[in-house]
C-alpha cells in the first residue's frame, strides 16, 4: 500500500518570500503524484499533477513540483508568494494511475504575512 | 465547467440520529468517493463507488453506509451519528479512464451534538 507524508504541518513566510512545501511517498509501483490546494471554507482543487514526461510540473499561478524518483519525493515550491497563496496544501499520490486509489497527505497550512 | 454539488454546508444533528450526506454530480463520472477530513489527519477515504449500485469500503468504513442508486448521486449514511463522527465530508468524483484526477465538492462541516 502506498503512503504520502507530508512533513511540515505548518509554514509561515512572508509576502514576496519563497517557499517550499515537503511531500515524500513511499510505494513499490509506480505512481501519480497531484497536489491540490484548499481555500478556506471551500473544497479541495487540483494544483498540479505529474503522471509521466517531464518531471518537472508547473501550475498556472506560479507554483512547480518536481517528481525525484530516487528520492520519491514531490515537493513544491513557488520563488515569490502573495498573500492569496494562504491556503492548506495536500499531497496525494494514485497507483495505477486512477483516482480510484487515491492516498492523501496530513496537509501543510501555508500562512503567507505581510 | 464541473460541478460536484454537496446538498448543505452545514449542519448539527444530535447523537443517535440517523443522518443523510447528499452528493451529486454532472460529469457523468463512474467513480464517486466520501472524505472525511480532520485536523492533522489529512483526508481519510469512507467509501468508494465505482458503479450504481457497487460500493467498496475505504480506510474508515465503522459506522458509515452508502448509497448509489443514479450514477449522479452518492450518498453518505450515517446511521446513528455520534460526536466523534464530528468532522468536514467531502465528497469528490472521477472518471474511470487513467490519468484523471479527483474533483470535489465544497464540503460538509457536520457537528454532532
Amino acid at each position: 500500500a502506498q503512503s504520502v507524508t507530508q512533513l511540515d504541518s505548518q509554514v509561515p513566510v512572508f509576502e514576496e518570500a519563497p517557499v517550499e512545501l515537503r511531500c515524500n511517498y513511499s510505494s513499490s509501483v509506480s505512481v501519480y503524484l497531484f497536489w491540490y490546494v484548499q481555500y478556506p471554507n471551500q473544497g479541495l482543487q487540483l494544483l498540479l499533477k505529474y503522471l509521466s514526461g517531464s518531471t518537472l510540473v508547473e501550475s498556472i499561478n506560479g507554483f512547480e513540483a518536481e517528481f525525484n524518483k530516487s528520492q520519491t519525493s514531490f515537493h513544491l515550491r513557488k520563488p515569490s508568494v502573495h498573500i492569496s497563496d494562504t491556503a492548506e496544501y495536500f499531497c496525494a499520490v494514485s497507483v495505477g494511475g486512477s483516482a480510484r486509489q487515491l492516498t492523501f497527505g496530513s496537509g501543510t497550512q501555508l500562512t503567507v504575512l505581510p | 465547467d464541473v460541478k460536484v454539488t454537496q446538498s448543505s454546508r452545514y449542519l448539527v444533528k444530535r447523537t443517535g440520529e440517523k443522518v443523510f450526506l447528499e452528493c451529486v454530480q454532472d460529469m457523468d463520472h463512474e467513480n464517486m468517493f466520501w472524505y472525511r477530513q480532520d485536523p492533522g489527519l489529512g483526508l481519510r477515504l469512507i467509501y468508494f463507488s465505482y458503479d450504481v449500485k457497487m460500493k467498496e469500503k475505504g480506510d474508515i468504513p465503522e459506522g458509515y453506509s452508502v448509497s448509489r442508486e443514479k450514477k449522479e448521486r452518492f450518498s453518505l449514511i450515517l446511521e446513528s451519528a455520534s460526536t466523534n463522527q464530528t468532522s468536514m465530508y467531502l465528497c469528490a468524483s472521477s472518471s474511470q479512464a487513467l490519468n484523471t484526477e479527483a474533483f470535489f465538492g465544497q464540503g460538509t462541516r457536520l457537528t454532532v451534538v
